[in-house]
């Protein structure tokens, strides 16, 4: 069964405009990842956020966590075609627990 | 460093056989968890392999086990193959730290599993 579930489902973008997805779960956790998946591949880790850390940076991306609402962001900024996949957000409480996952498709 | 290796890439079975998925985790991660990937149930958590020893397990039926030798690497088999289980299944490896908690996984490419 899946932890959480993803906001928006699927996403179109212009380049250089920025993609907001939302990611809630259900139970306490440990800590909260981000992944970016390219067509049926392998998922590639973007971030970890701990449950007590709030919001974290790494490059163009932005995760917040607000674990009293259960909920995460993530934010990827001046969006590139090459950042077009599908980005899934987990919860890790001794396994990873899969939202169904957002489409990004980033128009050139 | 290199990545996590699974092998083969691909496969096609038929329904009744069985299926062996090879993973490498990254040198210097002991632990090891397998995770299939359908359009309709998402990712989902089979198990998780530690020092050789099975120590966390998801809601798959018994013919799905695995195994992990001394050097870390891992196999997961699938028995009496059925057509639900074609599948991408994906192995991550990771650190260990305290309390059998682990740090961030990371993904092998997968093996594209089809059944007929």
């Amino acid at each position: 069964s899946q932890q959480g579930e993803e906001d928006p489902q699927a996403l179109s973008i212009q380049e250089g405009e920025n993609a907001t997805m939302n990611c809630s779960y259900k139970t306490s956790i440990n800590n909260l990842q981000w992944y970016r998946q390219n067509s049926g591949r392998g998922l590639v880790h973007l971030i970890l956020i701990r449950s007590n850390e709030r919001e974290k940076h790494s490059g163009r991306l932005r995760v917040t966590l607000d674990t009293s609402k259960k909920s995460s962001s993530l934010l990827i900024t001046a969006s590139r075609a090459a950042d077009t996949a599908s980005y899934f957000c987990a919860t890790y409480d001794y396994k990873l627990s899969f939202g169904a996952g957002t489409t990004v498709t980033v128009r050139a | 460093k290199a990545g996590v290796t699974q092998t083969p890439r691909y496969l096609i079975k038929t329904r009744g056989q069985q299926v062996t998925l090879s993973c490498s985790p990254i040198s210097g991660h002991r632990s090891v968890s397998w995770y299939q990937q359908t359009p309709g149930q998402g990712l989902q958590f089979l198990f998780e392999y530690f020092s050789e020893t099975q120590r966390n397990k998801g809601n798959f039926p018994g013919r799905f086990s695995g195994r992990q030798f001394s050097n870390s690497r891992s196999e997961m088999n699938v028995s009496t193959l059925e057509l639900g289980d074609s599948a991408l299944y994906l192995c991550a490896s990771s650190h260990d730290m305290a309390g059998g908690f682990t740090d961030t996984q990371y993904f092998g490419p997968g093996t594209r599993l089809t059944v007929l």
